[in-house]
């Protein structure tokens, strides 16, 4: 079956602008997670979905950031009014385990390189 | 907030030679995660290790958990230019939010010269 996907893979965007990016998990996985990389840098946590639950939300950086997850399936992460330093690569993975399963096995998609002029 | 400290952050080595990346907090970990990432993909998972003092092989590669479960280490026998990445580490909560919620290290970049 297919992996994780998203869309796109690379945006630029002027300071100020909104963006969307966009996570298709993988079929039937009931957890979603955003994370942010850094280039060559590790993952930094950005928002969790579990099903029906309440996300996570308390690695989102500020309030310019937030997801969405439709029919706990596809999942859109926006940023409003950009600033150079959200320039990143934003990523998804999906897994199919759900709450209450410790180091459940995630699974990323490619990634999207935001850069913000 | 749990941190992981990963080290070297960099390591450039010849084909052959053996190597060993470290990961350490002051925090307890229910498992521990090691992934490897190559350019414009995302981390694909390598192992997990559950168990204080666990060591688990996947063929030259050697990791092992800590018998407290704050540290971990991946050892590389005879590294090949495949063998080069972004290789992370990453702890799951072990208290209380046990969704899999992932704390992951610094990274460390490797580079494998034939």
């Amino acid at each position: 079956g297919a992996g994780v996907s998203q869309s796109p893979s690379n945006k630029v965007t002027e300071k100020g602008k909104d963006v969307e990016l966009r996570c298709d998990p993988i079929s039937g996985h009931t957890a979603l997670y955003w994370y942010r990389q850094s280039l060559g840098q590790g993952l930094e946590f950005l928002i969790y979905f579990q099903g029906n639950s309440a996300p996570d939300k308390s690695g989102l950086p500020s309030d310019r950031f937030s997801a969405e997850r439709t029919g706990g399936s596809v999942s859109t992460l926006t940023i409003q009014r950009t600033q150079q330093e959200d320039s990143a690569v934003y990523l998804c993975a999906s897994s199919p385990q759900g709450a209450g399963v410790a180091g459940g096995t995630q699974y990323f998609g490619p990634g999207t390189r935001l850069t913000v002029l | 907030t749990q941190l992981l400290e990963q080290s070297p952050q960099f390591l450039s080595i010849q084909e052959g030679e053996n190597l060993t990346v470290y990961c350490n907090s002051s925090s307890v970990f229910s498992s521990l995660q090691w992934y490897r990432q190559e350019p414009g993909e995302g981390p694909v998972l390598l192992v997990t290790v559950v168990t204080g003092g666990e060591v688990k092989k996947l063929k030259r590669l050697t990791f092992q958990f800590g018998d407290a479960r704050k540290d971990s280490s991946l050892h590389i026998t005879a590294a090949q230019p495949g063998d080069t990445g972004l290789y992370l580490c990453a702890g799951a909560d072990a208290g209380g939010t046990s969704y899999g919620k992932l704390t992951f290290g610094q990274g460390t970049i490797l580079t494998v010269h034939p």
